[in-house]
């Protein structure tokens, strides 16, 4: 089955600075990878996604990354501001239809 | 409120008990999913429904757990004899046909005492 390594598992940034969160994956036959955030005790929230046929994507202040080849994504967000303080999981799946497979989650703090 | 909602929020109860949750989806959505978090641990895949039928379990889902979405709206989930292993926060998710995007719920958490 799929595996999904993240690092790092805690990340501490200057705010204003930016963060970068990275993933593997193992099964190149997934397709889809999502990203998460979750605040404590709420919901994790689809932040931003990309599909296997776009190498990038971005939506303001975060983008995402994808090397198939390499079978790695990441996240990166610039300006970071202290709302962005949460913990953050990367996913992947195979597509439509499909679970998704998490990694363990970064925890990002933004210092002020 | 249009999101995903799951009750209760919260469920305390003693080894050996059986406890259910229930999920709601988005409206319309007809792919349900059930994942079980535990703390500082991404959510785990349990078992997924399109519409009524349960298409996929996962091997963590022993036969202590079931589910069911009889009428393709809600779901519940099940765990009979709980143990305390089964502590977790129980994660609803819904897509809409077509769609990648997986939308998740607030989450039930289940402490067993």
């Amino acid at each position: 089955g799929e595996n999904v390594e993240q690092h790092p598992s805690t990340l501490s940034v200057q705010e204003g600075d930016s963060a970068v969160i990275k993933c593997t994956y193992s099964d190149s036959a997934s397709n889809y990878f999502p990203w998460y955030k979750q605040e404590l005790g709420k919901r994790p929230q689809l932040i931003i996604d990309i599909r296997s046929n776009v190498g990038e994507k971005k939506d303001q202040r975060i983008a995402v990354t994808l090397n198939k080849t390499a079978k790695h994504f990441s996240l990166h967000i610039t300006e970071t501001q202290p709302e962005d303080s949460a913990v953050y999981f990367c996913a992947a799946s195979q597509g439509v239809d499909e679970k998704l497979t998490f990694g363990t989650g970064t925890r990002l703090t933004i210092i002020p | 409120d249009t999101g995903v909602s799951q009750n209760p929020r919260h469920k305390i109860t003693k080894r050996g008990q059986n406890v259910t949750f229930r999920c709601d989806p988005i409206s319309e959505h007809n792919r349900l999913y059930w994942y079980r978090q535990t703390l500082g641990q991404g959510p785990e895949f349990l078992t997924y429904f399109q519409n009524e039928a349960q298409l996929e379990k996962s091997r963590l889902l022993s036969d202590r757990f079931s589910a069911e979405r009889p009428k393709g709206s809600f779901s519940t989930l099940e765990i009979q004899r709980t143990e305390q292993g089964d502590s977790a926060m129980y994660l609803c998710a819904s897509s809409g046909q077509g769609y990648y995007e997986q939308y998740f719920g607030p989450g039930t958490r289940l402490t067993v005492t």
